[in-house]
């Protein structure tokens, strides 16, 4: 198996313009995370999918983010319009159910100069 | 709220033993998991425990006392390839789901 597959694995963008990054989960897993770390605040959930449906979109930060899995192999992550303050490595993980451990994507590099 | 605390740096010696502690006060407790990451890496899956005690594999054992919030992560015979970041995580819920809670992890630095 491939694992987690994230893309880009790093962007560099300008204060203002649209990110979007990308999830292919690993083939049968039910659940997936997107997680953001930083040095000041480590890992953090940002969402979670349950079969392709979001459950829990309490850690997005604001409006400027949003979440989507069309289908059990491929989630987007969007930031617009993006800010410095959004510069942080960003994860995608998946797990086969409830109470596994989660495997983990190489994450995206994002910087917003 | 929802607080998961463990030291932010250890240092020690190849061949040694070290114990990274971990509290945490979450609502409700659903296992407790311990990741390894690697500089400019993602988190590795290392443990879980759901009932007290202590699980070993290999070199790394966890422990978990749920009376006390408290788990520790303790590596033997230390190698330089285990300097890394130790990640402790709660999940929380009792529902469906995994969402687990992250601690900000513990630096460890093995030295020769």
């Amino acid at each position: 198996d491939a694992g987690v597959i994230q893309s880009p694995r790093h962007e560099v963008t300008e204060m203002g313009q649209e990110v979007t990054l990308r999830c292919k989960p690993i083939s049968g897993h039910d659940y997936l995370f997107w997680y953001r770390q930083t040095m000041m605040r480590g890992l953090e959930l940002l969402i979670y999918f349950n079969n392709n449906v979001p459950i829990d979109d309490s850690g997005m930060p604001e409006d400027r983010f949003s979440a989507k899995m069309p289908n059990a192999s491929f989630s987007t992550l969007k930031i617009q319009p993006s800010e410095p303050r959004d510069s942080a490595v960003y994860f995608c993980a998946s797990s086969p159910g409830d109470r596994y451990e989660q495997y983990f994507g190489p994450g995206t590099r994002l910087t917003v100069t | 709220g929802q607080n998961i605390d463990q030291p932010t740096e250890m240092t020690a010696t190849e061949g040694a033993i070290v114990q990274i502690n971990c509290t945490y006060q979450t609502s409700g407790f659903n296992g407790l998991f311990w990741y390894q990451q690697h500089a400019g890496e993602a988190p590795t899956f290392l443990s879980y425990n759901v009932l007290d005690g202590l699980e070993e594999k290999g070199r790394f054992s966890s422990f978990l006392s749920r009376s006390k919030g408290y788990s520790y992560l303790l590596l033997k015979e230390l190698q330089m390839k285990d300097s890394a970041s130790y990640l402790c995580a709660v999940a929380p819920n009792t529902a469906a789901g995994t969402a687990l809670i992250f601690g900000k992890g513990t630096t460890l630095s093995v030295s020769s």
